[in-house]
């Protein structure tokens, strides 16, 4: 079955330490998205990308950096500059006409 | 900057009683609106959609939405709620002429229904 997969579902970093997590699809979509879940706030976008190898910030991309070297792949890294970065992080796909998307079970990050 | 409003924050709802979520969005020019449901421990899940056409649209599990083009608002409804509905709910736009594809969701309503 195609869809998205998220790793880990738990993560635990110490304060200062870069952090890398997972987001891999198989449902040929162009597009791959990253959000970030806190309570009464919704989904905020982090970053996004349309295609391989190009990708834009969203509306809270500082402190979190991407990559886009495959078509399946958008790894994002969230680094000792993000100031808040205990959050739960969701990463979507979709196709490039914006026909909503498909969501990965997510990643529970907590900085301690 | 285009932003979507959800008004209620937590619902709490008998079974059986009726159910409306409130969604506006800022954005004035053509939309496409989305419900998104988060059941505990689930990944989000698409409720329903509307591109265009019928304001009405029909979604999974007897959920409904109207989209009312001069009130700017995605209302979602079901008539008689389960306890099984009980979850977070999210509304999201995005620019109908837009190529990114990037939603733009509300703060999220948290339905809890009681048995």
């Amino acid at each position: 079955d195609g869809g998205i997969t998220q790793s880990p579902k738990y993560l635990f970093r110490k304060e200062g330490q870069n952090v890398t997590l997972s987001c891999e699809q198989n449902l040929n979509h162009d597009a791959m998205y990253w959000y970030r879940q806190d309570p009464g706030q919704g989904l905020r976008l982090i970053y996004y990308s349309q295609i391989v190898n190009d990708f834009q910030k969203g509306d809270i991309a500082e402190g979190y950096s991407v990559s886009r070297e495959k078509k399946e792949s958008f790894p994002l890294t969230v680094t000792s500059a993000q100031k808040n970065p205990t959050a739960f992080y969701l990463c979507a796909s979709s196709t490039s006409t914006g026909g909503g998307y498909t969501f990965g079970s997510g990643t529970r990050l907590t900085v301690v | 900057a285009q932003s979507v409003s959800q008004h209620n924050h937590h619902v709490i709802l008998s079974e059986a009683a009726s159910l409306e979520l409130g969604c506006n969005y800022s954005y004035g020019g053509t939309v496409n609106l989305f419900w998104y449901v988060q059941y505990p421990g689930q990944h989000l899940q698409l409720l329903l959609k509307y591109f265009s056409g019928d304001p009405l649209v029909k979604g999974i599990k007897g959920f409904e939405a109207e989209f009312i083009k001069s009130k700017f608002s995605f209302n979602l409804r079901k008539p008689s709620v389960q306890w099984s509905d009980t979850a977070e709910y999210f509304c999201a736009v995005n620019h109908g002429s837009s190529n990114t594809g990037k939603l733009i969701f509300g703060q999220g309503t948290t339905l809890q229904v009681k048995p």
